[in-house]
């Protein structure tokens, strides 16, 4: 059964780091790109940024540009996400998801169960 | 950036009834729209993606038609775990998302 497991929920203070995991299974990381989605309260989905599970390369949101970092171990069968200098506006539901090809596809065919991120002082 | 303007926001259906939802985007994205279901609690799943084409394992009484800006979401005859958001996403490029649509049962 394909699945893709995420690390468990976090709490921040501003100005912080957070770094969420999303592992597979049922299926070899490196031969799917892989993305990250969030979803603040009351707010439609937002896309992260991608990242080719295979070589490594990525393409950022402008949005998040300079403050998101995706990486993978491929040995490990895990992904990674690092959102930096957290505001509340970063407060949200976070899910990595999987493309359906590794030459991107741009749609998602497993999600992760999420990974709440909260942003308080 | 292209704006993806779902509609209604929420609506409230028999069982048995067929379903409708609209998806406008603001600009031309071909048939590169998809589907996504996220009942209450739970994460998205993928229900039709390249505007018409039904995901594996998905009930056949879910089906979806458009190009260029205007698409379409249908659930013929409505179940009770049809209950959940729906939303739609385009991807030719950087993925958007339509706001969701919220379906209840009467």
């Amino acid at each position: 059964q394909v699945q893709l497991m995420q690390s468990g929920a976090e709490v921040k203070k501003p100005g912080a780091s957070v770094k969420v995991s999303c592992k597979a299974s049922g299926y070899i990381l490196s031969n799917y790109a892989l993305h990250w989605v969030r979803q603040a309260p009351g707010q439609r989905l937002e896309w992260v940024g991608w990242i080719s599970a295979g070589n490594g390369n990525t393409k950022y949101s402008d949005k998040f540009q300079g403050r998101v970092s995706l990486t993978r171990d491929t040995s490990a069968g895990t992904a990674y996400m690092e959102l930096s200098s957290l505001t509340s506006e970063d407060a949200a539901l976070y899910y990595c998801a999987r493309d359906p090809s590794s030459t991107l596809l741009w749609y998602f065919d497993v999600w992760g169960q999420g990974t709440m991120v909260t942003v308080s002082s | 950036d292209v704006q993806m303007t779902q509609s209604p926001s929420s609506l409230s259906a028999s069982v048995g009834d067929t379903v409708t939802i609209t998806c406008r985007a603001s600009q031309d994205i071909s048939i590169y729209l998809a589907w996504h279901q996220q009942k209450p609690g739970r994460p998205p799943t993928l229900l039709i993606h390249t505007a018409s084409t039904l995901q594996s394992g998905v009930p056949s009484r879910f089906s979806g038609s458009g190009s260029g800006t205007d698409f379409t979401l249908t659930i013929s005859s409505l179940q009770p775990e049809d209950v959940a958001s729906y939303f739609c996403q385009k991807y030719n490029g950087a993925p958007a998302f339509g706001q969701g649509t919220k379906v209840e049962i009467k």
